[in-house]
């Protein structure tokens, strides 16, 4: 009974391809989120869905591109994977102001 | 720019004694912290919150001291327990962003026997 599950966990790729992840929540939170942490560590937000509509959408290459298929699911898709692109990838979701997040997905792009 | 800043990468510190890990932040339009615990290969999982509102929360063996006017928080453990043994991530928002997480770098914590 996982309450934010993401997948791939792992994810190992070519530059130039096109891969997506995939995650989802059974919280019944209206909001979920992603995550990049990078090299050094940080955790920073990508983006953010209320209700399947778009309410934040930092500074990320237009090659992100997030789908909210229903309020359970936000899935990211990658157009073009650099290298610069390897990291992990949090997806989290919240009700009100905590935030829950997923196991992970480590991509490398090599 | 970082908003949150965690300035001590690691902590050592005996079994039963107490872990302190400090946090700053320099954006006055937070008002809620929260702190999470990270171990290798899992995403964060929440430890406790604390609203502007209030200076402390206690939730067990974890007490979130909040003090507003110097922008600093500290997440106290005690007693100690090798299972804490892990990162621990410092997070701040404010009302208006929409619930984006400004996140500090994080602490090791390494908890000895």
């Amino acid at each position: 009974d996982t309450a934010v599950s993401q997948t791939p966990k792992y994810l190992v790729t070519q530059m130039g391809n096109d891969k997506s992840i995939k995650c989802e929540q059974n919280l019944g939170h209206d909001t979920m989120y992603w995550y990049k942490q990078d090299s050094k560590k940080f955790l920073k937000i990508m983006f953010s869905y209320n209700n399947k509509e778009l309410i934040i959408n930092e500074t990320v290459p237009n090659r992100f591109s997030p789908k909210s298929p229903d309020k359970a699911h936000l899935n990211l898709h990658i157009n073009s994977l650099e290298l610069g692109d390897s990291a992990v990838y949090f997806c989290a979701s919240s009700l009100v102001d905590t935030q829950y997040f997923g196991p992970g997905t480590r991509l490398t792009v090599l | 720019d970082q908003q949150v800043k965690q300035n001590s990468p690691s902590l050592s510190v005996q079994e039963g004694r107490i872990s302190i890990l400090n946090c700053d932040y320099t954006n006055s339009m937070f008002d809620y912290f929260l702190w999470y615990k990270k171990y290798p290969a899992e995403g964060p999982t929440f430890l406790i919150s604390i609203s502007s509102i209030k200076d402390k929360n206690e939730d067990g063996r974890f007490t979130v001291f909040l003090n507003k006017s110097a922008k600093h928080l500290s997440l106290h453990i005690v007693p100690s327990q090798p299972g804490d043994s892990a990162v621990y991530f410092c997070a701040a928002s404010a009302t208006d962003s929409w619930g984006k997480l400004q996140f500090g770098a994080g602490t090791q914590v390494v908890v000895t026997p």
